[in-house]
Protein backbone atom coordinates (compact mmCIF):
# COMPACT_ATOMS: atom_id res chain seq x y z
CA UNK A 1 0.00 0.00 0.00
CA UNK A 2 1.29 3.17 -0.98
CA UNK A 3 -0.87 5.50 0.71
CA UNK A 4 -2.18 6.74 -2.99
CA UNK A 5 -5.89 6.26 -3.71
CA UNK A 6 -7.73 7.39 -6.57
CA UNK A 7 -11.27 6.95 -8.09
CA UNK A 8 -12.97 5.97 -9.71
CA UNK A 9 -11.94 2.50 -10.36
CA UNK A 10 -13.64 1.55 -13.51
CA UNK A 11 -15.28 4.05 -16.01
CA UNK A 12 -17.17 3.43 -19.19
CA UNK A 13 -17.82 6.45 -20.95
CA UNK A 14 -18.90 6.98 -24.34
CA UNK A 15 -16.78 8.68 -27.31
CA UNK A 16 -17.56 13.16 -27.44
CA UNK A 17 -17.91 12.88 -23.56
CA UNK A 18 -15.93 14.22 -20.86
CA UNK A 19 -14.55 12.95 -17.79
CA UNK A 20 -12.84 13.47 -14.49
CA UNK A 21 -10.21 11.29 -12.50
CA UNK A 22 -9.46 11.82 -9.15
CA UNK A 23 -6.31 11.07 -7.03
CA UNK A 24 -5.20 11.95 -3.45
CA UNK A 25 -1.54 11.87 -2.97
CA UNK A 26 0.38 10.18 0.38
CA UNK A 27 0.49 12.49 3.04
CA UNK A 28 3.29 15.07 3.33
CA UNK A 29 3.60 14.77 -1.10
CA UNK A 30 3.44 17.65 -2.83
CA UNK A 31 3.83 16.47 -6.29
CA UNK A 32 1.31 14.54 -8.49
CA UNK A 33 2.05 13.22 -11.79
CA UNK A 34 -0.25 11.67 -13.84
CA UNK A 35 0.37 9.20 -16.37
CA UNK A 36 -1.84 6.99 -19.13
CA UNK A 37 -1.09 2.97 -19.72
CA UNK A 38 -2.78 1.23 -22.76
CA UNK A 39 -2.86 -2.41 -22.80
CA UNK A 40 0.63 -3.91 -23.19
CA UNK A 41 2.42 -0.41 -22.79
CA UNK A 42 4.25 1.42 -20.72
CA UNK A 43 3.12 4.11 -18.48
CA UNK A 44 3.04 7.48 -20.55
CA UNK A 45 3.98 10.74 -18.70
CA UNK A 46 0.19 13.40 -19.18
CA UNK A 47 1.92 15.97 -16.37
CA UNK A 48 2.72 16.90 -13.25
CA UNK A 49 2.03 19.19 -10.53
CA UNK A 50 4.33 20.90 -7.65
CA UNK A 51 2.35 22.94 -5.09
CA UNK A 52 -0.81 23.42 -7.38
CA UNK A 53 1.26 24.78 -10.95
CA UNK A 54 1.91 22.39 -14.00
CA UNK A 55 5.54 21.63 -13.50
CA UNK A 56 6.15 19.49 -17.03
CA UNK A 57 4.10 18.41 -19.60
CA UNK A 58 4.45 15.39 -21.80
CA UNK A 59 3.07 14.97 -25.05
CA UNK A 60 -0.74 14.97 -24.76
CA UNK A 61 -2.86 17.34 -26.57
CA UNK A 62 -4.95 20.36 -23.88
CA UNK A 63 -8.17 18.24 -24.12
CA UNK A 64 -6.06 16.50 -20.74
CA UNK A 65 -6.27 18.67 -18.22
CA UNK A 66 -5.31 19.13 -14.46
CA UNK A 67 -5.88 20.29 -11.07
CA UNK A 68 -3.99 20.46 -7.73
CA UNK A 69 -5.48 21.22 -5.03
CA UNK A 70 -4.12 22.85 -1.71
CA UNK A 71 -4.36 19.71 0.33
CA UNK A 72 -2.36 18.22 -2.66
CA UNK A 73 -5.31 16.18 -3.86
CA UNK A 74 -5.40 16.09 -7.80
CA UNK A 75 -7.55 15.49 -10.81
CA UNK A 76 -7.01 15.09 -14.16
CA UNK A 77 -9.81 16.21 -16.73
CA UNK A 78 -10.11 14.84 -20.46
CA UNK A 79 -12.76 16.18 -22.66
CA UNK A 80 -13.76 15.25 -26.06
CA UNK A 81 -12.90 11.85 -25.27
CA UNK A 82 -11.79 9.38 -28.34
CA UNK A 83 -11.81 5.75 -28.48
CA UNK A 84 -7.76 5.85 -28.26
CA UNK A 85 -8.39 7.02 -24.85
CA UNK A 86 -9.23 3.74 -23.48
CA UNK A 87 -6.51 3.16 -20.85
CA UNK A 88 -5.29 2.84 -17.28
CA UNK A 89 -4.69 5.93 -15.61
CA UNK A 90 -2.72 6.09 -12.90
CA UNK A 91 -1.20 8.64 -10.78
CA UNK A 92 1.91 9.17 -8.49
CA UNK A 93 2.46 11.26 -5.51
CA UNK A 94 6.57 12.18 -4.77
CA UNK A 95 7.90 14.02 -1.95
CA UNK A 96 9.31 16.91 -4.02
CA UNK A 97 9.46 18.18 -7.75
CA UNK A 98 11.35 16.74 -10.24
CA UNK A 99 12.14 13.00 -10.54
CA UNK A 100 11.74 12.37 -7.20
CA UNK A 101 10.91 8.80 -5.98
CA UNK A 102 6.94 8.48 -7.20
CA UNK A 103 4.64 6.54 -5.65
CA UNK A 104 1.82 5.09 -7.53
CA UNK A 105 -1.94 4.97 -7.04
CA UNK A 106 -3.95 1.60 -8.19
CA UNK A 107 -5.23 3.58 -11.07
CA UNK A 108 -8.44 4.07 -13.04
CA UNK A 109 -9.28 1.77 -16.17
CA UNK A 110 -11.33 3.95 -18.38
CA UNK A 111 -13.12 2.47 -20.85
CA UNK A 112 -14.28 4.70 -24.39
CA UNK A 113 -17.54 2.99 -26.56
CA UNK B 1 13.45 9.67 -26.61
CA UNK B 2 12.24 6.35 -24.99
CA UNK B 3 14.98 4.16 -23.27
CA UNK B 4 15.22 1.07 -24.68
CA UNK B 5 15.28 -1.96 -22.66
CA UNK B 6 16.69 -5.64 -23.20
CA UNK B 7 15.58 -7.98 -23.71
CA UNK B 8 11.72 -7.28 -24.17
CA UNK B 9 11.07 -10.84 -22.01
CA UNK B 10 12.96 -12.97 -20.64
CA UNK B 11 11.74 -16.54 -18.53
CA UNK B 12 13.72 -18.16 -15.82
CA UNK B 13 13.51 -21.41 -13.45
CA UNK B 14 13.34 -19.68 -10.09
CA UNK B 15 16.81 -19.73 -8.50
CA UNK B 16 17.96 -18.55 -11.26
CA UNK B 17 19.95 -14.94 -12.53
CA UNK B 18 19.02 -12.56 -14.81
CA UNK B 19 20.00 -8.57 -15.92
CA UNK B 20 17.92 -5.82 -17.50
CA UNK B 21 19.09 -3.55 -19.50
CA UNK B 22 18.27 0.30 -20.15
CA UNK B 23 20.15 2.24 -22.50
CA UNK B 24 19.31 5.91 -23.78
CA UNK B 25 19.94 7.82 -26.15
CA UNK B 26 20.02 11.09 -24.03
CA UNK B 27 21.64 11.93 -20.97
CA UNK B 28 20.82 10.31 -17.69
CA UNK B 29 20.56 12.13 -14.89
CA UNK B 30 18.96 9.89 -12.93
CA UNK B 31 17.30 6.18 -13.51
CA UNK B 32 14.70 4.71 -11.88
CA UNK B 33 13.34 1.43 -11.63
CA UNK B 34 9.93 -0.42 -11.33
CA UNK B 35 8.13 -3.78 -10.99
CA UNK B 36 4.45 -4.02 -12.29
CA UNK B 37 2.51 -7.21 -12.05
CA UNK B 38 -0.47 -7.55 -14.23
CA UNK B 39 -2.87 -5.30 -13.57
CA UNK B 40 -0.78 -3.42 -11.02
CA UNK B 41 0.69 0.07 -10.52
CA UNK B 42 3.51 -0.14 -10.78
CA UNK B 43 5.97 -0.34 -7.32
CA UNK B 44 9.03 1.65 -7.26
CA UNK B 45 12.38 -0.62 -6.45
CA UNK B 46 15.23 1.94 -6.67
CA UNK B 47 16.56 4.97 -7.79
CA UNK B 48 20.13 5.54 -8.60
CA UNK B 49 21.41 9.29 -9.34
CA UNK B 50 24.96 9.27 -9.75
CA UNK B 51 27.35 8.01 -13.04
CA UNK B 52 28.74 4.62 -11.52
CA UNK B 53 26.69 4.39 -8.85
CA UNK B 54 25.39 1.05 -7.61
CA UNK B 55 22.28 0.34 -4.91
CA UNK B 56 20.84 -2.76 -4.27
CA UNK B 57 18.29 -4.25 -1.87
CA UNK B 58 18.26 -7.66 -0.84
CA UNK B 59 18.91 -9.75 -4.47
CA UNK B 60 17.75 -6.78 -6.51
CA UNK B 61 20.64 -4.59 -7.33
CA UNK B 62 21.05 -1.76 -10.70
CA UNK B 63 24.31 0.08 -11.74
CA UNK B 64 24.64 3.54 -13.44
CA UNK B 65 27.05 4.41 -16.00
CA UNK B 66 25.85 8.38 -17.11
CA UNK B 67 28.65 8.40 -19.28
CA UNK B 68 27.44 5.58 -21.84
CA UNK B 69 24.03 6.53 -20.64
CA UNK B 70 22.66 2.95 -19.70
CA UNK B 71 21.61 0.99 -16.13
CA UNK B 72 21.31 -2.34 -15.75
CA UNK B 73 19.26 -4.16 -13.24
CA UNK B 74 19.99 -7.57 -11.76
CA UNK B 75 17.83 -10.07 -10.49
CA UNK B 76 19.83 -13.04 -8.35
CA UNK B 77 18.68 -16.13 -7.09
CA UNK B 78 15.19 -14.79 -8.70
CA UNK B 79 11.87 -15.90 -6.73
CA UNK B 80 8.33 -16.30 -8.16
CA UNK B 81 8.13 -13.05 -6.68
CA UNK B 82 10.26 -11.47 -8.89
CA UNK B 83 7.44 -12.29 -12.33
CA UNK B 84 6.45 -9.02 -13.89
CA UNK B 85 6.94 -6.32 -15.85
CA UNK B 86 10.19 -3.99 -15.28
CA UNK B 87 10.48 -0.43 -16.42
CA UNK B 88 13.15 1.93 -16.59
CA UNK B 89 12.38 4.92 -15.89
CA UNK B 90 14.20 8.78 -16.28
CA UNK B 91 13.49 12.36 -16.68
CA UNK B 92 13.75 14.45 -19.54
CA UNK B 93 14.58 18.17 -19.52
CA UNK B 94 12.69 20.98 -21.24
CA UNK B 95 13.52 24.11 -21.98
CA UNK B 96 11.30 25.66 -20.24
CA UNK B 97 12.89 24.78 -17.13
CA UNK B 98 10.72 21.64 -16.53
CA UNK B 99 10.62 18.19 -17.47
CA UNK B 100 8.90 15.58 -18.30
CA UNK B 101 9.36 11.84 -17.26
CA UNK B 102 9.78 8.55 -19.31
CA UNK B 103 9.67 4.97 -19.18
CA UNK B 104 11.51 2.60 -20.97
CA UNK B 105 9.99 -0.12 -23.56
CA UNK B 106 9.42 -2.61 -20.66
CA UNK B 107 10.68 -6.63 -20.12
CA UNK B 108 8.54 -8.93 -18.89
CA UNK B 109 9.92 -11.38 -16.46
CA UNK B 110 8.34 -14.68 -15.70
CA UNK B 111 9.93 -16.83 -13.22
CA UNK B 112 8.93 -20.30 -13.09
CA UNK B 113 8.87 -22.81 -10.03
Amino acid sequence: ETGVTQSPTHLIKTRGQQVTLRCSSQSGHNTVSWYQQALGQGPQFIFQYYREEENGRGNFPPRFSGLQFPNYSSELNVNALELDDSALYLCASSLVGGADTQYFGPGTRLTVL
Amino acid sequence: QQPVQSPQAVILREGEDAVINCSSSKALYSVHWYRQKHGEAPVFLMILLKGGEQKGHEKISASFNEKKQQSSLYLTASQLSYSGTYFCGTESLLTSGTYKYIFGTGTRLKVLA
